[in-house]
């Protein structure tokens, strides 16, 4: 079966500064990976997948993932971290596309002046 | 973007009575939806798998004739918590797979509380 680690509940990072969000993973078989982000009582917004091919996948919002199959990490990084980045992201991994993701436990973003 | 559309965004009801969530696909068929219920602080844990026209396939663990799920159309499902008690407070949210099963969008998620 599959499952997802995310390491680091929250963190902390102040404005212009690099965001990297940890995400480890654990699949039988190729995964498919996602990152999402959700905002205080909101829903889910996708920021970026990873399915197959080039394994730096570039999302919206300045955020980008790298598949490393050998390390089975899909960590999330962005260069410049904005006020608006903070909120919850979650990192997801799927067997088939969009069927039955399992996310992991989420990392709250903070991002201080 | 495809917009899924989730109501109510909360709800309070007294133990012991039943509350009906939606979830509507607005512009695209959704054949396929899922449900998910999110704990303070935690992660998404999926309910159950909802298929168009078909029973829907519930988690381990998850109660179905407690949590009922309906999908009568290729844009609405719906969960039904009968009678809910004060442990079924949670945050419900629904997302909705593209036929081609290339994305999933989802809801804004319903706050539902138990009193």
């Amino acid at each position: 079966a599959q499952s997802v680690t995310q390491l680091g509940s929250h963190v902390s990072v102040s404005e212009g500064a690099l965001v990297l969000l940890r995400c480890n993973y654990s699949s039988s078989v190729p995964p498919y990976l996602f990152w999402y982000v959700q905002y205080p009582n909101q829903g889910l917004q996708l920021l970026l997948k990873y399915t197959t091919g080039a394994t730096l996948v570039k999302g919206i919002n300045g955020f980008e993932a790298e598949f490393k199959k050998s390390e089975t990490s899909f960590h999330l990084t962005k260069p410049s971290a904005h006020m608006s980045d903070a909120a919850e992201y979650f990192c997801a991994v799927s067997l088939q596309g969009f069927q039955k993701l399992v996310f992991g436990t989420g990392t709250r973003l903070l991002v201080s002046p | 973007g495809a917009v899924v559309s989730q109501h109510p965004s909360r709800v309070i009801c007294k133990s012991g009575t039943s509350v009906k969530i939606e979830c509507r696909s607005l512009d695209f068929q959704a054949t396929t939806m899922f449900w998910y219920r999110q704990f303070p602080k935690k992660s998404l844990m999926l309910m159950a798998t909802s298929n168009e026209g078909s029973k829907a396939t519930y988690e381990q663990g998850v109660e179905k004739d407690k949590f009922l799920i309906n999908h009568a159309s290729l844009t609405l499902s719906t969960l039904t918590v009968t009678s809910a008690h004060p442990e079924d407070s949670s945050f419900y949210i629904c997302s909705a797979r593209t036929e081609a099963n290339t994305e999933a969008f989802f809801g804004q998620g319903t706050r539902l509380t138990v009193v």
